[in-house]
């Protein structure tokens, strides 16, 4: 079965510079979540969008955004990058909206800030 | 943790043992769901249980949910190698929003 696509899988970034992470959620899912795990934590929810609006905001700093386009993939946007933001960055997907619904996660882009 | 803790935070068993894990949450919620994660990789969905269930299984795993005692557990029965991972709950806080909040994580060892 297809399953959330995420890309790059990894990706190496100075202090300052600009990223774009990518994620493809399973075809005919509607909603997108946005975690970063640092190391050794646990996953931390960021943003979400359902039916290509933002449905929920998280911990996400100013310097980030994010948005989903009409294909439902969804894009999260990282400006001014500090050595902190290096994390795992993971997508999810579920079909509609609200915590009833199982979330499917995607391998996640590895993030290094240097 | 914003939501919770889980314990241990770290178990190491013989194959073929049974293996336990509590998580425990501080807030009113929907759902409760468990993931497990590789080192480093994605996170797989286990099984989800619903704030009116007590109790659920899937295959090898065994999921209780205590809404009075704000916790659950997770029991693998009949542990094998490729279990060795961490294990997260998660839970759904609202109806009105999709996020789940995570708890620290257990991380098992199953020994050949």
């Amino acid at each position: 079965a297809a399953g959330v696509i995420q890309s790059p899988r990894h990706l190496i970034k100075e202090k300052r510079e600009t990223a774009t992470l990518k994620c493809y959620p399973i075809p005919r899912h509607d909603t997108v979540y946005w975690y970063q795990q640092g190391p050794g934590q646990d996953p931390q929810f960021l943003i979400s969008f359902y039916e290509k609006m933002q449905s929920d905001k998280g911990s996400i700093p100013d310097r980030f955004s994010a948005q989903q386009f009409s294909d439902y993939h969804s894009e999260l946007n990282m400006s001014s990058l500090e050595l902190g933001d290096s994390a795992l960055y993971f997508c999810a997907s579920s079909l509609g909206f609200g915590t009833q619904e199982t979330q499917y996660f995607g391998p996640g882009t590895r993030l290094l800030v240097l | 943790s914003q939501q919770g803790e889980e314990d241990p935070q770290a178990l190491s068993i013989q194959e073929g043992e049974n293996a336990t894990m509590n998580c425990s949450y501080k807030t009113s919620i929907n759902n409760l769901q468990w993931y497990r994660q590789n080192s480093g990789r994605g996170l797989v969905h286990l099984i989800l249980i619903r704030s009116n269930e007590r109790e659920k299984h899937s295959g090898r795993l065994r999921v209780t949910l205590d809404t009075s005692k704000k916790s659950s557990s997770l029991l693998i029965t009949a542990s094998r190698a490729a279990d060795t991972a961490s294990y997260f709950c998660a839970t759904g806080i609202s109806s009105n929003t999709g996020k789940l909040i995570f708890g620290q994580g257990t991380t098992l060892q199953v020994k050949p």
